[in-house]
């Protein structure tokens, strides 16, 4: 497609729940980034793959967070046993080159942890 | 440490006015810097990118300004409408492989 789509707009969990996410890129771009972004503040990266590889995953807490690019599936993010800090609305890019390459950004998805 | 700060937090203007607003980064190594807008409910989407050796860039009634050797950037919105009203973002790339640096935004409201 021409634009990136992401799944579901909203997503309300209780504390505890499980949370999965999904994105699908542009059609031809191989570098897909997700970003959360906590109360309209900024942007805080998470993880960026290359095709089916993980490029960088410097930004993802090191428990309960997890990411996949499988071969003709959406992205997607999941976060196990969900806190009350990870409300936020999770953003997914795709670009065609890391880097300086322009990102697209999709609409985002809104997680609400109650 | 890589950091991009954006003045004023939020500004509103009548519809019509022209405004202007500024971005400072403390960032290396720099590769480019863009400035996006994020309607509310929406993702970010590009205005204008920004290269060390480019001084002004024009999108429409956008206009953006980089002084590398301040490091310091501006967005001038000319002749405001209200369907301007959104946040503006400013994000740092970086050379390599490193993720963006982005800005907190600005909160920009046109009222008629």
């Amino acid at each position: 497609g021409e634009e990136v789509a992401q799944t579901p707009k909203h997503l309300v969990r209780g504390e505890g729940q499980k949370a999965k996410l999904y994105c699908a890129p542009i059609k031809g771009h191989s570098y897909v980034f997700w970003y959360q972004q906590v109360l309209k503040n900024e942007f805080k990266f998470l993880i960026s793959f290359q095709n089916e590889n993980v490029f960088d995953e410097t930004g993802m807490p090191k428990e309960r967070f997890s990411a996949k690019c499988l071969p003709n599936s959406p992205c997607s993010l999941e976060i196990q046993a969900t806190k009350l800090e990870d409300s936020a609305v999770y953003f997914c890019a795709s670009s065609q080159s890391q880097g300086g390459g322009e990102q697209y950004f999709g609409p985002g998805t809104r997680l609400t942890v109650t | 440490k890589n950091q991009v700060e954006q003045s004023p937090q939020s500004l509103i203007i009548l519809e019509g006015k022209n405004c202007t607003l500024q971005c400072n980064y403390t960032v290396s190594p720099f590769s480019n810097l863009r400035w996006y807008k994020q309607d509310t409910g929406r993702g970010p989407v590009s205005l204008t990118i920004m290269t060390f050796s480019e001084n002004t860039k024009s999108n429409g009634r956008y206009t953006a300004t980089l002084d590398a050797d301040t490091k310091q950037s501006s967005l001038h919105i000319t002749a405001s409408q209200l369907s301007d009203s959104a946040s503006y973002i400013c994000v740092v790339f970086l050379s390599g492989n490193t993720p963006l640096v982005f800005g907190k935004g600005t909160r920009l409201s046109v009222i008629a």
